[in-house]
């Protein structure tokens, strides 16, 4: 079946450092990849997303680019800020199978940024 | 507006009780999802619902899940005779549902706590 490895954590960085966090999967059919970030104490949210190969999803300054060749789907973010402690989980979703969206999660990378 | 919202935030059960788990999807969303974010599993699908269709239950992992929807709105989960593996976050997810991407909205989650 499918599925997603990312890298384990914890990741500790200095503020206004360069974050990456690896992210690759497996699957059959052609999916859409996501992240999601999970801040403390806070629900699951969508980071960003692409939906076919080579297309490049963003938000809030991160970036992560959809690599078919290399079946990679890798984070990045050029400055991180303090604000940007959390938990981040690489997805995927292929909904020409069955349970719709339904997402398949990576183990999640903790990430923790100091002043 | 109002989010996906759970209930309860925390349940601390005992081993073989049965315990029931709701949630309240953003209205108007016709598609639910259930999930489980546990520490030796990571975060896994369980059960889906669409509109008016019979779930997908593929994720369940035993016989004591079952889940129910009603009115296409919200949803139950119910465990029976619970285990310790079985403590976890248990989170909802709804959306939209139909041809292209849609977004799952995810509640704050169930913590479930089995003695």
């Amino acid at each position: 079946g499918d599925s997603v490895t990312q890298m384990e954590g914890p990741v500790t960085l200095s503020e206004e450092a360069f974050l990456t966090i690896n992210c690759t999967y497996t699957a059959t059919g052609y999916p859409s990849l996501f992240w999601y970030v999970q801040y403390p104490g806070e629900g699951l949210q969508l980071l960003l997303k692409a939906t076919k190969a080579d297309d490049k999803g963003s938000n809030k300054g991160f970036e992560a680019t959809y690599r078919k060749e290399t079946t990679s789907f890798h984070l990045e973010k050029g400055s991180v800020q303090v604000s940007d402690s959390a938990v981040y989980f690489c997805a995927l979703s292929d909904k020409f199978k069955a349970a719709g969206n339904k997402l398949t999660f990576g183990g999640g990378t903790r990430v923790l940024v100091k002043p | 507006g109002a989010g996906v919202s759970q209930s309860p935030s925390n349940k601390v059960t005992e081993k073989g009780k049965d315990v029931e788990l709701r949630c309240d999807p953003i209205s108007g969303h016709t598609a639910l999802y259930w999930y489980r974010q546990s520490l030796g599993q990571g975060l896994e699908f369980l059960i889906y619902f669409q509109g008016n269709s019979a779930p997908d239950k593929s994720g369940l992992p035993s016989d004591r899940f079952s889940a129910e929807r009603t009115g296409g709105s919200v949803s139950t989960l119910t465990i029976q005779r619970t285990q310790q593996e079985d403590s976890a976050v248990y989170l909802c997810a709804s959306s939209l549902e139909g041809t292209g991407f849609y977004e799952q909205y995810f509640g704050p989650g169930t913590r479930l706590t089995v003695t």
